[in-house]
Formats: structure tokens, sequence, C-alpha cells
């Protein structure tokens, strides 16, 4: 199956800096890759997504990028505010397929 | 339309217990997932409905495990004779067939602690 792997696993930055979450891929079958944030007790909200033949997509501060031929894809967020301290998950699927990989999350702290 | 909703949100059972975890999805989603997600980890697919038919399951989901959805609509999840390696969240989450890119809509999850 496939393997997602995420780093770092807690990342720290000041508020107003940006952010930047990378996730790698282990089945080259894999075509579409949604970032997921998720906040205390609740569960994980769709935030971007990017299918394969894209290789940037970009949401007001939030932008994706992905590399096929490396496998591996990030998330970037600009002008960081407190209330984006969260966990983020990436996550892979293969067409067609009906389940999702999820990288382990990376834990989001804003200092104001 | 309010979501996905589970219930309850969380659940303190005593080991060897059953439970019953339900799942409401969004109406008009008739394809339904539930996940499992321990602590510091990404969420674990554990099974998958389109309508009413379990179409996948996990090697997760031993014999004690087992999921409905009886009329397409809701779901149940149960546990029967519950291990503290059961304690976890358990996400619901559902999406539409329609494309191949999508993404799921998750509930807000039960949080089973096994004592």
């Amino acid at each position: 199956g496939e393997n997602v792997e995420q780093h770092p696993s807690t990342l720290s930055v000041q508020e107003g800096d940006s952010a930047v979450i990378k996730c790698t891929y282990s089945d080259s079958a894999s075509n579409y890759f949604p970032w997921y944030k998720q906040e205390l007790g609740k569960g994980p909200q769709l935030i971007i997504d990017i299918r394969s033949n894209v290789g940037e997509k970009k949401d007001q501060r939030i932008a994706v990028t992905l590399n096929k031929t490396a496998k591996h894809f990030s998330l970037h967020i600009t002008e960081t505010q407190p209330e984006d301290s969260a966990v983020y998950f990436c996550a892979a699927r293969k067409y067609n397929f009906n389940k999702f990989y999820f990288g382990s999350g990376t834990k989001l702290n804003v200092k104001p | 339309d309010t979501g996905v909703s589970q219930d309850p949100r969380h659940k303190i059972t005593k080991r060897g217990q059953n439970v019953t975890f339900r799942c409401d999805p969004i109406s008009e989603h008739n394809r339904l997932y539930w996940y499992r997600q321990t602590l510091g980890q990404g969420p674990e697919f554990l099974t998958y409905f389109q309508n009413e038919a379990q179409l996948e399951k996990s090697r997760l989901l031993s014999d004690r495990f087992s999921a409905e959805r009886p009329k397409g609509s809701f779901s149940t999840l149960e546990i029967q004779r519950t291990e503290q390696g059961d304690s976890a969240m358990y996400l619901c989450a559902s999406s539409p067939t329609t494309g191949p890119f999508y993404g799921y809509t998750f509930g807000s999850g039960t949080r089973l602690t096994v004592v």
C-alpha cells in the first residue's frame, strides 16, 4: 500500500512568518493529495488539495506544491496567525481508490 | 446541513464491554468511511460504505469490530469485548460519488477510552 511520511512533527513560528510542512509518498499511482487541519477536539477539516496534473495551487495565504518526480508535496502558509495553530495532516490517494493514507501530522504553533 | 454528526463525543468503558458509535453523514453523500486515530498519529482507514453496501474493510478491523449502514443513511460501528488497545478517536467521514478528486468531510469523532 501507500506510505506517507510527514515532516516536521512540530513547528513553531512567530506570527507573520511563513510555515512549510513537507510530505513524501511511496506509490507513484497516487494522484490526489489533500491537506487537513485538525483543531483540538475536532475532526480534520479539508483546507486545500492538489491533483497530480497540477504543480501548484494557492488559496489566499495557503498554497500547496507537488513534485511528482520526487514524490513529494508541501503545504505553505504565509503571514501566519495564531488561529493557524493546529495539527496539519497530509494525505494521498490513488485514482478510483476510496481510502486515503495520512501522514502522522505536524503540530503548528504560531506565537503571537 | 449541519455536516457529519457523531455520537457520542466521548465514551469511557470498562475492558470487556461492548460499545456502539453512530455517524450521520451529510445527507447527499452516499459514501461513508470510518477511520481510527490514535494519539499523535494520522487517521487510519477502517471501513467504507457506498450506500448500504460495505465495500472495503481494513485488516485493522478485527472480528470484534462490526459496522453497518442499514438504509444507506446513518452508520454504526460496534466494538465487542473492548480492549485497552481500542482506546482511540473514531472518526466518521462522508463524500459524494461524483468525480475522482474529492476530499472527505469528517465528523468531530468519538473518543473512546477503555479502562
